[in-house]
This record gives structure tokens, C-alpha cells and sequence, in this order.
């Protein structure tokens, strides 16, 4: 049960769009369509902002999306506001009641 | 409103065990559908998973950690107790519990509590 492969930071200027990958394998994002990304803000708990590979929890703003192709997910965030930089995870169902999570990633607003 | 609570000691030494419970309010863990997480993290660094319960008493464990790691939960006292044996300097991590309905993922968090191993 290997973590999910996430790039270590990427950054982007107010406004821009920013895309998140989370990369696995065909036992665990290949093979299921229950991808979900977590928000985590310094000493803070994860805040779930995506599952269902694409689906947002009551009360995410519509700037996060998500997708997903063959064994990779992706996390969207567009017009990036200040408030949106924190450590972003990706988790994914990998089978048998078990899930495994990425390594996170650091988004930094310009 | 959901909301979930981990307690349990702060500092244990090496080789000891932790047993850490997590509160729950606003469902029932005896309710159709509902399970409860633990998830881990270690200073700086990433999630992760280490068991879930359901409501069916249906539960699993990091295959990695299994030997050491149980979870079990008290219906009448609304709580999922979590307990690893043997602990070691690396386990020391903040310890989360989390609330989910199925295999979507953990939708609800507690805010952590901090565990470090040391003598």
C-alpha cells in the first residue's frame, strides 16, 4: 500500500488556475471512482473538499474541481484566492475497506 | 452536526500501549451506514490511513500495522476506541479520527490529538 505520488508544492498568482495531480496505480485510483482531496491548513484537521473523484461537500466553493484519467487524479483550483494556500491531499478507496492517501502537496498563492 | 473528539494520553514511552477514543456526536456508529476512521500524521509529513469500523462492526486495519493496531467501538457510549500496541519513537504523530458513510472518503474530522513516544 504505497502513497498516492502528489508533486511537493506548486504555486500560482490570485486569480490563476492551479492543477494538483495524484498519481496511483490500477489497484487503487484506476480501479475505483472514489478519489477524494483534502484541504489542511497549518495545525488545523484535513477539510474534505472533493470526493466521488468530482463531487463537492456542501458549502466548497465551485473553484475546486476534480477529475480523473486512468490511474491519475486531479485537483482544479481556479481563480485562486489567498485563502487557498495550504497543504492539498488526495486519497483514494484502494479496496477491501482500506485507503491510502498522498504524499501532499504545498500551494502557495503569489 | 457532526462532530468528532479523539482523547486518549499525550505522552506514551516506548514499547507501551495507546488506546485512544473518539467521541461522537450528531450520528451513531449503530446507525445503517456510518463508519469511523483513523488516520495519522506525522510531524511534517503526510496522512495516513489507519483503520476504519462501521456500523455492522465490518472493520480493517493498515495491513502494515495490523499485528499491532485494533479498533473496536462502544454503541451505547457512541465511541471508536483505537488501540496500538508497542509503540516506537516513529509512531510519535498527531492521531485524527474521522467520520465516513462508506468508501467516499472521510467527510468529517476531529481536530487531532498530539501523541508523542518518548522515555
Amino acid at each position: 500500500q504505497s502513497a498516492l505520488t502528489q508533486p511537493r508544492s506548486v504555486s500560482g498568482s490570485p486569480g490563476q488556475s492551479v492543477t494538483i495531480s495524484c498519481t496511483g496505480t490500477g489497484s487503487d485510483i484506476g480501479d475505483y471512482l472514489y478519489v477524494s482531496w483534502y484541504q489542511q491548513n497549518p495545525g488545523k484537521a484535513p477539510k474534505m473538499i472533493i470526493y466521488d473523484v468530482s463531487k463537492r461537500p456542501s458549502g466548497v466553493p465551485d473553484r475546486f474541481s476534480g477529475s480523473k484519467s486512468g490511474n491519475t487524479a486531479s485537483l482544479t483550483i481556479s481563480g485562486l484566492q489567498p485563502e487557498d494556500e495550504a497543504e492539498y491531499y488526495c486519497c483514494s478507496y484502494a479496496g477491501r475497506h482500506s485507503w491510502v492517501f498522498g504524499g501532499g502537496t504545498t500551494l502557495t498563492v503569489l | 452536526q457532526i462532530t468528532l473528539r479523539e482523547s486518549g494520553p499525550t505522552l506514551v514511552k516506548p514499547t507501551q500501549t495507546l488506546t485512544l477514543t473518539c467521541s461522537l456526536s450528531g450520528f451513531s456508529i449503530g446507525s445503517s451506514g456510518m463508519g469511523v476512521g483513523w488516520i495519522r500524521q506525522p510531524p511534517g509529513k503526510a496522512l495516513e490511513w489507519l483503520a476504519v469500523i462501521f456500523w455492522s462492526d465490518q472493520k480493517r486495519t493498515r495491513p502494515s500495522l495490523e499485528s499491532r493496531l485494533s479498533i473496536t467501538k462502544d454503541t451505547s457510549r457512541n465511541q471508536v476506541v483505537l488501540t496500538m500496541t508497542t509503540m516506537d519513537t516513529v509512531d510519535t504523530a498527531t492521531y485524527f479520527c474521522a467520520h465516513t458513510r462508506g468508501i467516499m472518503g472521510f467527510d468529517f474530522w476531529g481536530p487531532g490529538i498530539q501523541v508523542i513516544v518518548s522515555s
